[in-house]
């Protein structure tokens, strides 16, 4: 199975930072990287596939990059409704595996 | 609009099996591969399994084989999960998602793109 690390597992930041998470795979993946985001109670949500391709009604502010092993997820100018948990997930091959999340707090 | 919804929360002793369905709408159900992960309390995420909704084709993850089957009723644009022999462990949120096979034009990509609302699984005796 492909391992999925991110980091850092939590990060505390104010409104209106600059934040990125780093997600790296065990083997090389291509592009083969998604990132989720979860707030609480609620199911994850897409916001990036392929790598770095915005998913539809996501904000620009978030955006993504990287291919084979190394990927970041970046939001600018954070938004109060921004702080939740953020997922990587790889779709090279089965089984689909996550990353153990970050937790974006204040 | 798009739309998967999950049964209920389900509450099953230790040895027991749980079906969960995922009833789909608001587009063409055979269309559309079917994902079922699941997150265990302070867990990350973990895929089960999938089904291609289209001919019943499954794919399970093998960290559940033998103890879980995916299946669909395409006249009710419905998906089940079953998982049987059930442990405290088991104890999690499950939750269906829609396959989104992404065109490039040179390769394939995949994603889960709309989600059910998470089926809560308590596995206690």
């Amino acid at each position: 199975d492909i391992q999925m690390t991110q980091s850092p597992s939590s990060l505390s930041a104010s409104v209106g930072d600059r934040v990125t998470i780093t997600c790296r795979a065990s083997q090389s993946i291509s592009s083969y990287l998604n990132w989720y985001q979860q707030k609480p109670g609620k199911a994850p949500k897409l916001l990036i596939y392929t790598s770095s391709s915005l998913q539809s009604g996501v904000p620009s502010r978030f955006s993504g990059s990287g291919s084979g092993t190394d990927f970041t997820l970046t939001i600018t100018s954070l938004q109060p409704e921004d702080f939740a948990i953020y997922y990587c997930q790889q779709s090279y091959s089965d089984p689909w595996t996550f990353g153990q999340g970050t937790k974006l707090e204040i | 609009q798009v739309q998967l919804v999950q049964s209920g929360a389900e509450v099953k002793k230790p040895g027991a099996s749980v079906k969960v369905s995922c009833k789909a709408s608001g587009y063409t159900f055979n269309s559309y591969a079917m994902h079922w992960v699941r997150q265990a309390p302070g867990q990350r995420l973990e895929w089960m399994g999938w089904i291609n909704v289209g001919n019943g084709n499954t794919k399970y993850s093998q960290n559940f084989q033998g103890r879980v089957t995916i299946s669909r009723d395409t006249s009710a644009s419905t998906a089940y999960m079953e998982l049987s022999s059930l442990r405290s462990e088991d104890t999690a949120v499950y939750y269906c998602a829609r396959d989104w096979k992404i065109d490039t034009g040179s390769h394939y990509y995949y994603a889960m793109d709309v989600w059910g609302q998470g089926t809560t699984v308590t596995v206690s005796s």
